[in-house]
């Protein structure tokens, strides 16, 4: 079955250091991999995806993450942080293969504290 | 791109009464949608799968008569939360898949934080 796990419960940064939120992941034939934030109270807002392609994928709000086959990781980073980065993450990959439609299976979730 | 519209985004009602969660997509086609519910400071499990025109797929451990799914349109998901009790009190959320010039992707309502007093 698929699995995402996500280490760290919680993830502090100071302002404009880089950061980075962990998410290693099981699965049976390809990977599809998402990132999503979740402000207080508020849906879930899509970071970015790793479907095929290139390791590196470049999203929204200056995020990226890498997808590392060989250690089942897609860690998301950004060079900088920002203060208003700061809040919930997390990592899911797609239930199922090849042309089901599956939903999502989501991991724990980090919260990450940017400080100024 | 693809938007979910998800209300109310609060509701707060009393003990053995019924509250229902609408989900609309705005400008695409929702063939399925998934229902996720989401305990304060933890993840979101899922706890249905609809379909448009058929019944809903339930995740082991919810109560289908508790929980009553409806898609009865392309376009309109609905969760109706029936007798509900204080332990239901959680804050859920829909979701849908898109495909938005071939890409394949998710977007997700808002949420609705159901408060049972």
């Amino acid at each position: 079955a698929q699995s995402v796990a996500q280490p760290e419960d919680q993830v502090n940064v100071a302002e404009g250091n880089p950061l980075t939120v962990k998410c290693t992941y099981s699965v049976s034939g390809n990977p599809y991999l998402f990132w999503y934030v979740q402000y207080p109270n508020r849906g879930l807002q899509f970071l970015l995806k790793y479907i095929t392609g290139d390791n590196l994928v470049k999203g929204s709000y200056g995020f990226e993450a890498e997808f590392n086959k060989s250690q089942t990781s897609f860690h998301l980073k950004k060079p900088s942080a920002l203060v208003s980065d700061s809040a919930l993450y997390f990592c899911a990959v797609r239930q199922g293969y090849g042309g089901s439609q599956g939903n999502l299976i989501f991991g724990k979730g980090t919260k990450l504290s940017v400080k100024p | 791109g693809a938007v979910v519209s998800q209300h109310p985004s609060r509701v707060i009602c009393k003990s053995g009464t019924s509250v229902k969660i609408e989900c609309r997509s705005l400008d695409f086609q929702a063939t399925t949608m998934f229902w996720y519910r989401q305990f304060p400071k933890k993840s979101l499990m899922l706890m249905a799968t609809s379909n448009e025109g058929s019944k809903a797929t339930y995740e082991q451990g919810v109560e289908k008569d508790k929980f009553l799914i409806n898609h009865a349109s392309l376009t309109l998901s609905t969760l109706t939360v029936t007798s509900a009790h204080p332990e239901d009190s959680s804050f859920y959320i829909c979701s849908a898949i898109t495909w938005d010039r071939r890409e394949y992707g998710y977007t997700f309502g808002s949420g609705t934080r159901l408060t049972v007093v």
